[in-house]
């Protein structure tokens, strides 16, 4: 089945750009996700690309994907205390187009 | 508030006993996930519904497990006979798959099973 890696951890001052990493084994997704975790609470969908991309911009977020390498980022600008959370990468795959989840990474932005 | 709703928030229940979790998906959403999500790991896909129609269940959804989407709105996930190793959030999600949308998840804020 398919593979979704991601760091663990990851820390910045506000202000400083974060970059949250993710890599896979599965090429065929259709599109792939970055959603958001708070504590205590559901998923929030942040962005979104479609495969045949290789960056997308939404305000301060910026996905980069490279099907070559298999690896999928999240370059969050400015980044804010209220960006302190957990974020997950997702592939869409199967014919169900449920969603295959990386492990997440924990932000922690300092001030 | 439109979006998709769980019930309860949070379970304590005995090892052994039976529990049952229900979710609203947003109204005319075709599509209704289950997922499992541990301390520490992201969601794992538990099964789903196309309409009333439960089209696929993962290897993880155990014997013990059921789900239910009786008139393809809400959904009911129940579990017999609980053991500690499910102690879990359980979240729903749902989708509307079709021509011109992407059919992105839009996900509930999870119940919250503890098994003592």
């Amino acid at each position: 089945g398919e593979d979704v890696e991601q760091s663990l951890f990851l820390s910045v001052r506000e202000g400083d750009s974060s970059v949250i990493n993710c890599t896979y084994t599965d090429s065929s997704s259709t599109y792939l996700y970055w959603y958001k975790q708070e504590p205590g609470a559901g998923l929030q969908l942040l962005t979104y690309i479609f495969s045949n991309m290789d960056m997308k911009q939404d305000q301060r977020l910026t996905v980069l994907l490279n099907k070559k390498d298999k690896h999928l980022s999240l370059r969050i600008a400015d980044t804010q205390t209220g960006d302190s959370a957990i974020y997950f990468c997702a592939l869409q795959t199967g014919s169900a187009r449920q969603l295959t989840f990386g492990s997440g990474t924990q932000l922690t932005v300092l001030p | 508030d439109t979006g998709v709703s769980q019930d309860p928030r949070h379970k304590i229940t005995k090892r052994g006993q039976n529990v049952t979790f229900r979710c609203d998906p947003i109204s005319e959403h075709n599509r209704l996930y289950w997922y499992r999500q541990t301390l520490g790991q992201g969601p794992e896909f538990l099964t789903y519904f196309q309409n009333e129609a439960q089209l696929e269940k993962s290897r993880l959804l155990s014997d013990r497990f059921s789900a239910e989407r009786p008139k393809g709105s809400f959904s009911t996930l129940e579990i017999q006979r609980t053991e500690q190793g499910d102690s879990a959030m359980y979240l729903c999600a749902s989708s509307l798959v079709g021509q011109g949308n992407t059919g992105e998840l839009f996900f509930g804020e999870g119940s919250r099973l503890t098994v003592l």
